[in-house]
């Protein structure tokens, strides 16, 4: 099936410091959303991006709908310890398709 | 509160005893789907259900079973369970017919199959 390829997998920063990830795909997206997962909760919405160009923020955090719409990226600007979790990206081929597809995700750690 | 249930949120089993996992949603959405999450792979959708009565295989639908039959759940059944499908499992909901509607996650059923 498709893949979402996510980087970096994992991360170490500093307390204070911006964290920039990205999702890319060999295949055209319509929909890209951004998800947080922390240890035993399910994935929670950070950000949707529904046009190509799109760039949204919610709080810290900013994500772009890239142009060529196979990729996105996510940014945290000066990270805090619990923005620490996995970040998974996934896409959605077509307006009203059903199936979203999931990136493996990066795996974020703040240190103090 | 607007949320997703899943039931239990552990379950230990021995390969071959039948078992289900429940998911019930407040929202009174359309759409319905169940995801596992292995190391490395993310989520990959097992089943999803457009409305009532109406199901189709996601990309691992094998060694699972899912019914429809009242729009608020969505049970997950493992006829036969198998080592292999010692996983995290996710339940999810939308509205379906809304382009712009993400999905909602329940909060996991870790499953293993000795």
């Amino acid at each position: 099936g498709q893949q979402l390829n996510q980087s970096p997998q994992s991360m170490f920063i500093q307390e204070g410091e911006d964290v920039s990830m990205n999702c890319t795909s060999s295949s055209i997206f319509n929909t890209w959303l951004w998800y947080k997962q922390e240890p035993g909760e399910g994935p929670v919405l950070l950000i949707a991006l529904y046009k190509a160009g799109e760039l949204t923020s919610n709080g810290r955090l900013t994500a772009q709908f890239g142009i060529t719409r196979k990729d996105s990226f996510l940014n945290i600007s000066a990270s805090i310890p619990s923005d620490v979790g996995i970040y998974f990206c996934a896409g959605r081929r077509d307006n009203y398709g059903q199936n979203f597809v999931f990136g493996p995700g990066t795996r974020l750690s703040v240190l103090p | 509160e607007a949320q997703v249930t899943q039931n239990p949120r552990y379950l230990i089993t021995v390969t071959g005893k039948k078992l289900t996992v429940t998911c019930s949603q407040n929202m009174n959405h359309e759409y319905m789907s169940w995801y596992r999450q292995d190391p490395g792979l993310g989520l990959r959708q097992i089943y999803y259900s457009m409305n009532v009565e109406v199901t189709d295989k996601g990309d691992v639908p094998e060694g699972y079973k899912v019914s429809r039959k009242e729009k608020r759940n969505f049970p997950l059944i493992l006829e036969s369970p198998s080592p292999n499908q010692t996983s995290l499992y996710f339940c999810a909901s939308r509205i379906g017919t809304v382009y712009n509607s993400p999905l909602h996650f329940g909060n996991g059923t870790r499953l293993t199959v000795t």
